[in-house]
């Protein structure tokens, strides 16, 4: 079954303590991105791959890193969390930057305390 | 900076009437544009996208017309169901790039 992975699903966090939400995708897609959503902002794009070892940033990349070593995996990384990173996150993969029909992994929802 | 954005956040829709739901996007450079439907708890699913040569696509059950003249999307479903309640997002992506950009979301309530 084609799918995008997230875990966890749930995470309630210190500030400060880094952490890593994971993300696999088994479609051999190209492309990868992070979002967050807030309620009354939609999705906003954190960072981007087009593939592997290349990434970019998003609209909100500020407190975030991501890498891309492998086709398949695409983390995002939180190196020292505070609670206005506190929102539900996913991750997406397409087969290319212009096929953006993506599909979604089911969520993270991250509280950071 | 540029957004997409919706006419209305909510909708509410009697069972098997047709929905109509609308999205006006800023940036003219767009060349992409895309509608996902996003149920409670799950994340956003594909439904429908266009690109900025064509006026109107179908697929099964909905339509996506685009009017670049005023910078307007529309998804509509024909024959609303009860699993059609959902928040339906219309996005947007500039040519020549891999950003994506959302806008907020309408609400779709279908009455029994």
């Amino acid at each position: 079954e084609a799918q995008v992975t997230q875990n966890p699903r749930y995470l309630i966090t210190v500030t400060g303590k880094k952490l890593t939400v994971t993300c696999s995708q088994n479609m051999n897609h190209e492309y990868m991105s992070w979002y967050r959503q807030d309620p009354g902002l939609g999705l906003r794009q954190i960072y981007y791959s087009m593939n592997v070892e290349v990434t970019d940033k998003g609209d909100v990349p500020e407190g975030y890193k991501v890498s891309r070593k492998e086709k398949r995996n695409f983390p995002l990384i939180l190196e020292s969390p505070s609670p206005n990173q506190t929102s539900l996150y996913f991750c997406a993969s397409s087969l290319s930057g212009t096929d953006l029909g993506a599909f979604f992994g089911q969520g993270t929802r991250l509280t950071v305390v | 900076g540029e957004s997409v954005g919706l006419h209305l956040p909510t909708l509410s829709v009697q069972e098997g009437d047709n929905s109509i739901i609308n999205c006006a996007y800023s940036n003219s450079a767009s060349d992409y544009f895309i509608w996902y439907k996003q149920e409670s708890g799950k994340g956003p699913q594909f439904i429908i996208d266009i690109r900025s040569n064509m006026d109107k696509r179908q697929g099964q059950r909905v339509t996506v017309l685009l009017n670049k003249t005023v910078k307007h999307l529309s998804l509509q479903i024909a024959a609303t169901q009860p699993g059609d309640s959902a928040v339906y997002f219309c996005a947007e992506s500039p040519t020549g790039g891999f950003k994506t950009i959302f806008g907020a979301g309408t609400r779709l309530f279908v009455k029994a």
